[in-house]
């Protein structure tokens, strides 16, 4: 049963365009999300997160959108350079389970110069 | 600010032989985690510590697994006996209480059971 869902294993755009990541999740306990950005041979890293309580949340060329209705949220990269090219991970928690973290499967990001 | 350290980077066993992990956290990061990454898959969380304690344990399979963080700093994970769907990344992360979910991770111990 998985509750965070990231339906496309891959994307592939061109620099300095914008590069959309979606993921959708079931839980409706939710109430805190994160994107993590992973490069081959490492650890994720933390890249953006937003609580429940907000739709937006914009840290430079990265901004997270939230719909709760649709249980849906998305990351967007603009522009996108060769660098953000990794996997990155969906994840959700809810504040009553010690924030455990339940993540999607990833999607690979790769940015063409 | 040194990061999450992990050893050993890499291990390569037979089925039914035994294995350990070694995490060390940041420095001053209470809560302590141990995530499974499959290959293709998301990271699974196996189990959760704050400070000596256990907090969550529930996926992680007991007839195999175990887990253990003296002292509330370093942390190990055991498999005895490792199965071929053991395979997998061990990723520690860890944070601060109460922290919202930002975890940091170390980079991992990649184990291929043959």
């Amino acid at each position: 049963d998985q509750q965070v869902k990231q339906n496309s294993p891959s994307l592939s755009v061109q620099e300095g365009r914008i590069s959309i990541l979606n993921c959708d999740y079931t839980n409706s306990m939710f109430d805190y999300f994160l994107w993590y950005k992973k490069y081959p041979a490492e650890g994720p890293t933390f890249l953006i997160s937003i609580s429940s309580i907000k739709d937006k949340n914009e840290d430079g060329r990265f901004t997270v959108f939230l719909n709760k209705s649709a249980k849906h949220l998305s990351l967007h990269i603009v522009p996108s350079q060769p660098g953000d090219s990794a996997v990155y991970f969906c994840a959700a928690s809810d504040g009553g389970s010690n924030y455990k973290l339940t993540f999607g499967k990833g999607t690979l990001l790769t940015v063409n110069p | 600010e040194a990061g999450v350290a992990q050893s050993p980077r890499y291990k390569i066993i037979e089925k039914r032989q035994s294995v350990a992990f070694w995490c060390n956290p940041i420095s001053g990061h209470a809560t302590l985690y141990w995530y499974q990454q499959i290959l293709g898959q998301g990271p699974k969380l196996l189990i959760q510590f704050q400070n000596n304690g256990v907090v969550d344990d529930s996926q992680l399979p007991k007839d195999r697994f175990s887990a253990e963080r003296l002292k509330g700093v370093d942390s190990t994970l055991k498999i005895q006996p490792a199965k071929l769907e053991d395979s997998a990344v061990y990723l520690c992360a860890s944070s601060f209480i109460g922290g919202t979910g930002e975890l940091f991770f170390g980079e991992g111990s990649r184990l291929t059971v043959l």
